[in-house]
């Protein structure tokens, strides 16, 4: 079964660090584009991030500089650094693969919440 | 890299139809037919409903359409059933090589 679980997500205070993952099952994470999106409490969707199977990547305005997007192929797994926390990075985190042949985030894991708060 | 604007909501009854307008600009919807629909129940992850502006997944009713004019994309939803009623948010690849969602729109099946 394709399937992504993300974990590592909690309660940070602002100006701290965490790492977010995301355990791909079913497809290989270094041969997908894969990506973060994040949904602040009551909002929207809003992309964070994304890693080509290239190894490229790209951010949000909002992010750039303060996270970090990578991944091990070893262990199948994606990861979001997120440094310099702001109570507005409060949201749920999921992961998502960018469709080899939809164009499209055609597959979502289930989230991991992020709460930046003293 | 602003969100594409969706209405915040819409409504209709059982067996109607419903078409949800979603804009941009000629760097994201309006330059690539790269434009997505994704269904969100509540405390649940986003769903794939359509891709490539017109493209069904497997498995989607085909009561789910879209179409794109121009910078604007429009999702129908024909045959309204009661499970119908979610969020539904647009997306689009954007000329600078990143995603952009739209607002969202809250769906109520009356």
């Amino acid at each position: 079964e394709v399937q992504l679980v993300e974990t590592g997500g909690g309660l940070i205070q602002p100006g701290g660090s965490l790492r977010l993952s995301c355990a791909a099952s079913g497809f290989t994470v270094s041969s997908n584009c894969v990506s973060w999106v994040r949904q602040a409490p009551g909002k929207g969707l809003e992309w964070v991030s994304l890693i080509y199977s290239g190894g490229s990547t790209n951010y949000a305005d909002s992010v750039k500089g303060r996270f970090t997007i990578s991944r091990d192929n070893s262990k199948n797994t994606l990861y979001l650094q997120m440094n310099s926390l702001r109570a507005e990075d409060t949201a749920v985190y999921y992961c998502a693969r960018w469709g080899n042949w939809e164009n499209a985030f055609d597959i979502w894991g289930q989230g991991t919440m992020v709460t930046v708060s003293s | 890299q602003s969100a594409l604007t969706q209405p915040a909501s819409v409504s209709g009854s059982p067996g109607q139809s419903i078409t949800i307008s979603c804009t941009g600009t000629s760097s994201d919807i309006g330059g690539y037919n790269y434009v997505s629909w994704y269904q969100q129940h509540p405390g649940k992850a986003p769903k794939l409903m359509i891709y490539d502006v017109i493209k069904r997944p497997s498995g989607v009713s085909n009561r789910f359409s879209g179409s794109k004019s121009g910078n604007t994309a429009s999702l129908t939803i024909s045959g309204l059933q009661a499970e119908d009623e979610a969020d539904y948010y647009c997306s689009s690849y954007t000329s600078s090589n990143t995603r952009v969602f739209g607002g969202g729109t809250k769906l109520t099946v009356l």
